[in-house]
């Protein structure tokens, strides 16, 4: 079965600092991998997915996400923080069904 | 701009009552999911329907919970008798999934319900 683990469910850093959400996942088949975001009061929305191809993926707002095989990972980042990037960040996993998502990881930046 | 919509925002009923929630995938897309979101769970899959067809619903109190798509442009989600402990935001969510592709999927604003 698949699953996804989100390491640290909160996050704090400076506002240009490095962002750095981790994800591991689990998987029996060659995964989808995707990052939501999810500001307050609102639904999720997707920042980035991996399906095939290029391992390094670009998605809005800056951020980037990198599909290691080797350590089953999908760790996301952000060169710079931004105050509006405070939010919680959802990893989640996928076959052809259905969307298996982590915890979540609460991002706070500081001024 | 296509979104997926969910009636009401908002809801406050009191134990015993029946909810009714409902959903408009975007047009076009042949997935729907259903979640549940609450601070000690987090995002809980309930059930999902691929061409109105429920595929699993699993997740779902079967007692007291019920999803059902009346149309590829409906879905509703239903509690009945209502509990405190259903109190959560109610995610619908939509998808297209074709052959050998993956898909993303498209979260609606949700559904904050309150049983008192």
């Amino acid at each position: 079965a698949q699953s996804v683990t989100q390491l640290g469910s909160h996050v704090s850093v400076s506002e240009g600092a490095l962002v750095l959400l981790r994800c591991n996942y689990s998987s029996s088949v060659p995964p989808y991998l995707f990052w939501y975001v999810q500001y307050p009061n609102q639904g999720l929305q997707l920042l980035l997915k991996y399906t095939t191809g290029a391992t390094l993926v670009k998605g809005i707002n800056g951020f980037e996400a990198e599909f290691k095989k080797s350590e089953t990972s999908f760790h996301l980042t952000k060169p710079s923080a931004h105050m509006s990037d405070a939010a919680e960040y959802f990893c989640a996993v996928s076959d052809l069904g259905d969307m298996r998502f982590g915890a979540g990881t609460r991002l706070t930046v500081k001024p | 701009d296509a979104r997926v919509t969910q009636t009401p925002r908002h809801k406050v009923t009191e134990m015993g009552q029946e909810v009714t929630m409902r959903c408009q995938p975007i047009l076009g897309h042949n997935t729907v999911f259903w979640y549940r979101q609450t601070m000690m769970q987090g995002l809980e899959l309930l059930a999902y329907f691929r061409n109105r067809a429920p595929l699993d619903d699993s997740g779902m109190p079967k007692d007291r919970f019920s999803a059902e798509m009346p149309d590829a442009t409906l879905a509703t989600l239903k509690i009945q008798p209502s509990e405190p402990r259903d109190s959560a935001v109610y995610f619908c969510a939509s998808g297209l999934l074709t052959s050998g592709t993956s898909y993303e999927q498209y979260f609606g604003p949700g559904t904050r319900l309150t049983v008192t």
